[in-house]
């Protein structure tokens, strides 16, 4: 079974930028995946930042971008704030109606 | 788009329990919806998706043959039944608005439901 993988964690200082990976156990992500990316603050539900490889949800600042970078799907955060450290999700469509989610980056800003 | 998901609980091993989700804000039956679970401490697993016409559905392994996916076009209204339930099912339930069909993405998430398996 083809297991999405995330970067378990990783950190940012205050203004930089980072950008967090979406791949594939076995295999290259493409926008045939329509990967998406999901936010998640402690005790919240997720919340929606990019869906469709690069579509920005309505109300998501344009810090947040969504691309294919060589075999993954990446989501880049630009100027770093605070309130983005969070657990961000990606999910990857597998065909057959089935979509799987990654594990989760755990986002430090500090 | 409002989604509010109601019918969560505790539960014996073995027992059933119906999640509904009603939604609002936009036309339901133009839309593919989902249910996504997390488990305490967890990271977020897709469960099921429904069509907008309600004629297809698929379901991840951990469930399928064990939970049943369904829509209410008449109410706008989204429904998990959930039989034979384990304690491994314990999470919180998440209704969740696709971007179309069942091949886009999530779009729009509720608040979520709390349900336990346990004796």
């Amino acid at each position: 079974q083809t297991v999405v993988t995330q970067e378990p964690s990783f950190s940012v200082s205050p203004g930089g930028t980072v950008t967090l990976t979406c791949g594939l156990s076995s295999g290259s992500v493409s926008t045939s995946y329509y990967p998406s990316w999901y936010q998640q603050t402690p005790g919240q539900a997720p919340r929606t930042l990019i869906y469709n490889t690069n579509t920005r949800s309505s109300g998501v600042p344009d810090r947040f971008s969504g691309s294919i970078l060589g075999n993954k799907a990446a989501l880049t955060i630009t100027g770093a704030q605070a309130d983005d450290e969070s657990d961000y999700y990606c999910v990857l469509y597998m065909g057959n109606g089935i979509w799987v989610f990654g594990g989760g980056t755990k986002l430090t800003v500090l | 788009v409002q989604l509010l998901e109601s019918g969560g609980g505790l539960v014996q091993p073995g027992g059933s329990l119906r999640l509904s989700c009603a939604a609002s804000g936009f036309t339901f039956s133009s839309y593919a919806m989902s249910w996504v679970r997390q488990a305490p401490g967890k990271g977020l697993e897709w469960i099921s998706v429904i069509s907008g016409s309600g004629g297809t559905t698929y379901y991840a392994d951990s469930v399928n043959g064990r939970f049943t996916i369904s829509r209410d076009t008449s109410k706008s209204t989204l429904y998990l039944q959930m039989n034979s339930l384990r304690a491994e099912d314990t999470a919180i339930y998440y209704c969740a608005k696709g971007a179309g069909a069942v091949t886009r993405p999530v779009d729009y998430w509720g608040q979520g439901t709390l349900v336990t398996v346990s004796s």
